[in-house]
Protein backbone atom coordinates (compact mmCIF):
# COMPACT_ATOMS: atom_id res chain seq x y z
CA UNK A 1 0.00 0.00 0.00
CA UNK A 2 1.06 3.26 -0.85
CA UNK A 3 -0.02 6.80 1.01
CA UNK A 4 1.18 10.39 0.79
CA UNK A 5 0.73 12.80 3.68
CA UNK A 6 1.33 16.78 2.78
CA UNK A 7 2.31 17.85 5.91
CA UNK A 8 1.40 21.93 5.49
CA UNK A 9 -2.02 22.52 3.65
CA UNK A 10 -1.60 26.33 3.26
CA UNK A 11 1.84 27.62 2.56
CA UNK A 12 1.90 31.62 2.94
CA UNK A 13 5.55 33.25 1.17
CA UNK A 14 6.45 36.84 0.21
CA UNK A 15 7.87 37.50 -3.30
CA UNK A 16 11.50 36.66 -3.69
CA UNK A 17 11.67 34.38 -0.68
CA UNK A 18 12.08 30.74 -0.26
CA UNK A 19 9.51 27.92 -0.80
CA UNK A 20 9.45 24.82 1.54
CA UNK A 21 6.52 21.98 0.73
CA UNK A 22 6.98 18.58 2.95
CA UNK A 23 5.90 15.59 1.73
CA UNK A 24 6.08 12.00 3.61
CA UNK A 25 5.35 9.23 1.75
CA UNK A 26 4.84 5.34 2.36
CA UNK A 27 5.46 3.03 -0.19
CA UNK A 28 6.00 -0.78 -0.12
CA UNK A 29 7.83 -0.85 -3.20
CA UNK A 30 10.75 1.22 -4.71
CA UNK A 31 8.46 3.99 -5.35
CA UNK A 32 8.31 6.79 -8.01
CA UNK A 33 7.62 10.26 -6.46
CA UNK A 34 6.21 13.50 -8.30
CA UNK A 35 5.26 16.82 -7.24
CA UNK A 36 2.59 18.21 -9.85
CA UNK A 37 0.87 21.52 -9.29
CA UNK A 38 -2.38 22.78 -9.89
CA UNK A 39 -3.56 26.32 -11.11
CA UNK A 40 -7.02 27.75 -10.22
CA UNK A 41 -9.74 26.23 -12.92
CA UNK A 42 -6.90 24.26 -14.62
CA UNK A 43 -5.62 20.31 -14.76
CA UNK A 44 -2.58 19.12 -13.59
CA UNK A 45 1.10 20.16 -15.04
CA UNK A 46 3.87 17.73 -13.81
CA UNK A 47 6.62 19.80 -12.04
CA UNK A 48 9.21 17.29 -11.72
CA UNK A 49 9.74 13.30 -11.37
CA UNK A 50 11.85 11.11 -9.02
CA UNK A 51 12.43 7.72 -10.61
CA UNK A 52 15.34 6.37 -8.67
CA UNK A 53 18.07 8.47 -10.47
CA UNK A 54 19.77 10.89 -9.04
CA UNK A 55 18.14 11.99 -5.62
CA UNK A 56 18.09 15.41 -6.10
CA UNK A 57 15.83 16.32 -8.75
CA UNK A 58 15.16 19.45 -11.16
CA UNK A 59 11.87 20.59 -12.21
CA UNK A 60 10.23 23.37 -14.68
CA UNK A 61 9.98 26.93 -12.97
CA UNK A 62 12.82 26.54 -10.64
CA UNK A 63 11.68 24.02 -8.71
CA UNK A 64 13.61 21.32 -7.39
CA UNK A 65 12.63 18.13 -5.00
CA UNK A 66 15.20 15.92 -2.65
CA UNK A 67 14.30 12.17 -2.14
CA UNK A 68 15.19 11.07 1.22
CA UNK A 69 14.71 7.05 1.99
CA UNK A 70 15.84 7.22 5.40
CA UNK A 71 12.95 10.06 5.88
CA UNK A 72 11.10 8.96 3.47
CA UNK A 73 10.60 12.41 2.25
CA UNK A 74 10.29 14.10 -1.07
CA UNK A 75 10.17 17.87 -0.15
CA UNK A 76 9.66 20.58 -2.67
CA UNK A 77 11.74 23.87 -2.98
CA UNK A 78 12.10 27.02 -4.87
CA UNK A 79 14.77 29.34 -3.85
CA UNK A 80 12.56 32.65 -4.68
CA UNK A 81 8.97 32.59 -4.87
CA UNK A 82 7.41 34.29 -8.11
CA UNK A 83 3.50 35.53 -8.18
CA UNK A 84 2.56 33.38 -10.76
CA UNK A 85 4.24 30.11 -8.37
CA UNK A 86 0.33 30.83 -6.49
CA UNK A 87 -1.53 27.29 -6.89
CA UNK A 88 -2.03 23.86 -5.16
CA UNK A 89 0.61 21.60 -5.24
CA UNK A 90 0.39 18.16 -4.45
CA UNK A 91 3.08 15.27 -3.96
CA UNK A 92 2.27 11.97 -5.79
CA UNK A 93 3.51 8.56 -4.70
CA UNK A 94 3.59 5.62 -7.15
CA UNK A 95 5.22 2.01 -7.20
CA UNK A 96 7.56 0.93 -9.69
CA UNK A 97 6.26 -3.21 -9.14
CA UNK A 98 4.40 -3.11 -12.62
CA UNK A 99 4.51 -1.34 -15.52
CA UNK A 100 4.01 2.05 -16.83
CA UNK A 101 0.45 3.61 -16.39
CA UNK A 102 0.32 2.93 -12.38
CA UNK A 103 -2.06 4.56 -10.28
CA UNK A 104 -0.97 7.66 -8.48
CA UNK A 105 -1.73 8.09 -5.00
CA UNK A 106 -2.06 11.75 -3.91
CA UNK A 107 -1.41 14.00 -0.65
CA UNK A 108 -3.54 16.28 0.28
CA UNK A 109 -2.41 19.24 -1.14
CA UNK A 110 -0.49 22.37 0.27
CA UNK A 111 -2.00 25.91 -1.24
CA UNK A 112 0.82 28.18 -1.84
CA UNK A 113 -0.33 31.80 -1.56
CA UNK A 114 2.63 34.55 -2.42
CA UNK A 115 2.26 37.67 -0.89
CA UNK A 116 3.68 40.87 -2.97
CA UNK B 1 1.07 17.71 -30.23
CA UNK B 2 -2.74 17.78 -28.86
CA UNK B 3 -2.37 16.74 -25.02
CA UNK B 4 -5.42 15.25 -23.21
CA UNK B 5 -8.68 16.62 -23.69
CA UNK B 6 -11.56 16.07 -22.03
CA UNK B 7 -15.49 17.18 -22.51
CA UNK B 8 -17.59 18.67 -21.63
CA UNK B 9 -16.01 21.24 -19.47
CA UNK B 10 -19.27 21.50 -17.01
CA UNK B 11 -22.52 19.40 -16.25
CA UNK B 12 -24.98 19.84 -13.97
CA UNK B 13 -27.40 16.83 -13.38
CA UNK B 14 -29.74 15.92 -11.03
CA UNK B 15 -29.77 13.33 -8.09
CA UNK B 16 -30.58 9.43 -9.74
CA UNK B 17 -29.45 10.44 -13.20
CA UNK B 18 -26.80 8.71 -15.09
CA UNK B 19 -23.66 10.65 -16.60
CA UNK B 20 -20.66 10.13 -18.97
CA UNK B 21 -17.87 11.99 -19.39
CA UNK B 22 -15.32 11.42 -22.09
CA UNK B 23 -11.13 11.69 -22.78
CA UNK B 24 -9.02 11.78 -25.50
CA UNK B 25 -5.42 10.96 -24.43
CA UNK B 26 -1.99 12.54 -25.74
CA UNK B 27 -1.39 11.37 -29.07
CA UNK B 28 1.33 7.99 -28.75
CA UNK B 29 0.00 7.25 -25.08
CA UNK B 30 -2.53 4.06 -25.15
CA UNK B 31 -3.61 3.65 -20.83
CA UNK B 32 -6.29 6.15 -19.50
CA UNK B 33 -6.75 6.39 -15.78
CA UNK B 34 -9.38 8.44 -14.37
CA UNK B 35 -9.32 10.70 -10.82
CA UNK B 36 -12.34 12.03 -9.33
CA UNK B 37 -10.96 15.43 -6.87
CA UNK B 38 -13.66 16.53 -4.31
CA UNK B 39 -13.74 20.12 -3.63
CA UNK B 40 -10.62 21.24 -1.08
CA UNK B 41 -9.16 17.60 -1.65
CA UNK B 42 -6.26 15.69 -3.86
CA UNK B 43 -7.85 13.41 -6.67
CA UNK B 44 -8.40 9.96 -5.55
CA UNK B 45 -7.86 6.89 -8.45
CA UNK B 46 -11.05 5.57 -10.12
CA UNK B 47 -9.82 3.17 -12.36
CA UNK B 48 -7.16 2.60 -14.99
CA UNK B 49 -8.22 1.02 -18.38
CA UNK B 50 -5.29 -0.20 -21.06
CA UNK B 51 -6.02 -2.72 -24.09
CA UNK B 52 -9.62 -1.56 -23.63
CA UNK B 53 -9.92 -3.32 -20.35
CA UNK B 54 -10.35 -2.47 -16.74
CA UNK B 55 -6.98 -3.07 -15.59
CA UNK B 56 -6.86 -1.93 -11.79
CA UNK B 57 -9.61 0.25 -9.35
CA UNK B 58 -9.88 2.31 -6.29
CA UNK B 59 -12.31 2.13 -4.11
CA UNK B 60 -15.27 3.22 -5.83
CA UNK B 61 -18.61 1.30 -6.17
CA UNK B 62 -19.69 -0.53 -8.76
CA UNK B 63 -22.28 3.16 -9.95
CA UNK B 64 -18.64 3.59 -11.58
CA UNK B 65 -17.98 2.22 -15.26
CA UNK B 66 -15.32 2.86 -18.20
CA UNK B 67 -14.81 1.79 -21.18
CA UNK B 68 -11.83 2.47 -23.81
CA UNK B 69 -12.05 2.43 -27.15
CA UNK B 70 -9.70 0.71 -30.25
CA UNK B 71 -8.15 4.47 -30.34
CA UNK B 72 -7.49 4.47 -26.72
CA UNK B 73 -10.26 7.32 -25.81
CA UNK B 74 -12.14 6.28 -23.33
CA UNK B 75 -16.02 6.88 -21.09
CA UNK B 76 -16.12 7.23 -17.55
CA UNK B 77 -19.69 6.28 -16.62
CA UNK B 78 -21.52 7.39 -13.16
CA UNK B 79 -25.17 5.77 -12.69
CA UNK B 80 -27.75 6.38 -10.26
CA UNK B 81 -25.86 9.68 -9.45
CA UNK B 82 -25.30 11.22 -5.64
CA UNK B 83 -24.91 14.67 -4.50
CA UNK B 84 -21.60 13.39 -3.11
CA UNK B 85 -20.28 12.17 -6.86
CA UNK B 86 -20.29 16.20 -7.16
CA UNK B 87 -16.50 16.91 -8.47
CA UNK B 88 -13.93 17.37 -10.77
CA UNK B 89 -13.14 14.20 -12.92
CA UNK B 90 -10.00 14.37 -14.03
CA UNK B 91 -8.45 11.81 -17.04
CA UNK B 92 -4.43 11.17 -17.62
CA UNK B 93 -2.71 9.04 -20.22
CA UNK B 94 0.54 7.90 -20.23
CA UNK B 95 2.37 5.25 -22.53
CA UNK B 96 2.69 1.37 -20.78
CA UNK B 97 5.51 0.11 -22.63
CA UNK B 98 8.50 3.32 -22.35
CA UNK B 99 8.81 2.96 -19.33
CA UNK B 100 7.53 6.50 -18.32
CA UNK B 101 5.71 6.58 -15.08
CA UNK B 102 4.13 10.36 -14.59
CA UNK B 103 0.52 10.68 -16.35
CA UNK B 104 -0.35 13.53 -18.07
CA UNK B 105 -3.62 15.36 -17.12
CA UNK B 106 -6.14 16.85 -19.03
CA UNK B 107 -8.29 19.87 -17.65
CA UNK B 108 -11.53 17.73 -16.30
CA UNK B 109 -15.42 17.84 -16.02
CA UNK B 110 -16.62 19.72 -13.08
CA UNK B 111 -19.52 17.71 -12.47
CA UNK B 112 -22.58 19.03 -10.46
CA UNK B 113 -24.98 17.05 -8.69
CA UNK B 114 -28.31 18.74 -7.61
Amino acid sequence: AQSVTQLDSHVSVSEGTPVLLRCNYSSSYSPSLFWYVQHPNKGLQLLLKYTSAATLVKGINGFEAEFKKSETSFHLTKPSAHMSDAAEYFCVVSDRIKAAGNKLTFGGGTRVLVKP
Amino acid sequence: DAGVTQSPTHLIKTRGQQVTLRCSPKSGHDTVSWYQQALGQGPQFIFQYYEEEERQRGNFPDRFSGHQFPNYSSELNVNALLLGDSALYLCASSPRTSGIYEQYFGPGTRLTVT
